[in-house]
């Protein structure tokens, strides 16, 4: 079965500092990825993806992610934190078939101190 | 402009009631998912649907119920059974590469 982790329910950083949003899944089989961001009494958004691709992924934002098979990671980076990326992070992973369902992670919220 | 909505994005309702959740697609998936969000909790999958005319139940599915009579709408029915329906509720549909595209979500409030 597949499953997600995302280390650390809420993280705080400075403005200008990096942002590191860890995420490990378990999967037999090679995964698609994915992070999204939620601000507050949104919806989901969809960050980046990997689909078997290239293992550095860039998404919006200034976000990109390294699909790391090794360590089972997806971490998703940003070299320097905005104010405007307080939110919720979420990531998620799922397989081809898999009934398309996804399976998510529960979410790291993100505070970016002045 | 393609996406998904959801009305209304706030719901007041009291106890005992039905409630339906509205959610509509223009963006020609086959496939469409609800979710309830309550904090902490991440998100948990009540239904999807992978074709007209079929869903399945997630893994939150006892005292809801919804239907799929057409490809764009996948309406969501809270009914008086959901012993906690407070909660945010969102509605999502998936692409071609397994990704899923989110309404704004609706937040519903039973008193």
């Amino acid at each position: 079965a597949q499953s997600v982790t995302q280390l650390g329910s809420h993280v705080s950083v400075s403005e200008g500092a990096l942002v590191l949003l860890r995420c490990n899944y378990s999967s037999s089989v090679p995964p698609y990825l994915f992070w999204y961001v939620q601000y507050p009494n949104q919806g989901l958004q969809l960050l980046l993806k990997y689909t078997s691709a290239a293992t550095l992924v860039k998404g919006i934002n200034g976000f990109e992610a390294e699909f790391k098979k090794s360590e089972t990671s997806f971490h998703l980076t940003k070299p320097s934190a905005h104010m405007s990326d307080a939110a919720e992070y979420f990531c998620a992973v799922t397989r081809a078939g898999n009934n398309r369902k996804l399976i998510w992670g529960l979410g790291t919220s993100l505070a970016v101190n002045p | 402009d393609g996406g998904i909505t959801q009305s209304p994005k706030y719901l007041f309702r009291k106890e005992g009631q039905n409630v339906t959740l509205s959610c509509e697609q223009n963006l020609n998936h086959d496939a469409m998912y609800w979710y309830r969000q309550d904090p902490g909790q991440g998100l948990r999958l009540i239904y999807y649907s992978q074709i007209v005319n079929d869903f399945q139940k997630g893994d939150i599915a006892e005292g809801y119920s919804v239907s799929r009579e057409k490809k764009e709408s996948f309406p969501l029915t809270v009914t008086s059974a959901q012993k906690n329906p407070t909660a945010f509720y969102l509605c999502a549909s998936m692409g071609s590469s397994y990704e899923q595209y989110f309404g704004p979500g609706t937040r519903l409030t039973v008193t």
